[in-house]
């Protein structure tokens, strides 16, 4: 079993709409989470870290449920530069830092 | 401030040959980290050092592949005679001095590895 797992996508949504992305992880020590946004060919950049009670940053909210192993995205408000690939990140142990295979987000205008 | 900086981006090599690929921190940086990312697969750690020191290489193939990040000059991940296999997106990140794994690593622009 993948220690990260993620929907693959792709999302195809309208400019504005609200679109949500779920990760769940295997290893219940994990301790740490992060989503991660990279473009096509581009290197990986941090969205956000994700915390136990939840955090919003602008139109981006991330949610922890410890007890289901899964961690979730919300994009509101869809804009076209949102296109990218989505990828959920969980540290496990002291450097084990494993990368879900990415969600792929289109936004259309 | 220049941002963590890669090179070559783009390599070819023949099986056989050896790659070199270079990676230099952001300024001020002393932490590097290297990870693969194979063609629709996730990113893979696979070494972190800090200046003349390995201290996690759990993610490193035992064979063909070896990195160093010495006190003068870039971080190198060095991988002898390489295979089709080892065709992928290398990436190197780094973080400033005195932070744990978990803080922020910044990522570069990746070499990208063809063997053909």
């Amino acid at each position: 079993r993948k220690e990260v797992e993620q929907d693959p996508g792709p999302f195809n949504v309208p400019e504005g709409a609200t679109v949500a992305f779920n990760c769940t992880y295997s290893n219940s020590a994990s301790q740490s989470f992060f989503w991660y946004r990279q473009d096509c060919r581009k290197e990986p950049k941090l969205l956000m870290s994700v915390y136990s009670s939840g955090n919003e940053d602008g139109r981006f909210t991330a949610q922890l449920n410890r007890a289901s192993q899964y961690i979730s995205l919300l994009i509101r408000d869809s804009k076209l530069s949102d296109s990218a690939t989505y990828l959920c990140v969980v540290l496990t142990g002291a450097n084990n830092l494993f990368f879900g295979t990415g969600t792929r987000l289109t936004v259309i205008p | 401030n220049a941002g963590v900086m890669q090179n070559p981006r783009h390599l070819v090599r023949r099986r056989g040959q050896e790659a070199r690929l270079r990676c230099s921190p952001m300024k001020g940086h002393s932490h590097v980290y290297w990870y693969r990312q194979l063609p629709e697969e996730g990113l893979k750690f696979m070494v972190y050092l800090q200046k003349e020191n390995i201290i996690d290489e759990s993610g490193m193939p035992k064979e063909r592949f070896s990195a160093e990040f010495p006190k003068e000059g870039p971080s190198i991940l060095r991988i002898q005679q390489v295979v089709r296999g080892d065709s992928a997106a290398y990436f190197c990140a780094s973080s400033p001095p005195s932070t744990s794994f978990t803080d922020t690593q910044y990522f570069g622009p990746g070499t990208r590895l063809t063997v053909l």
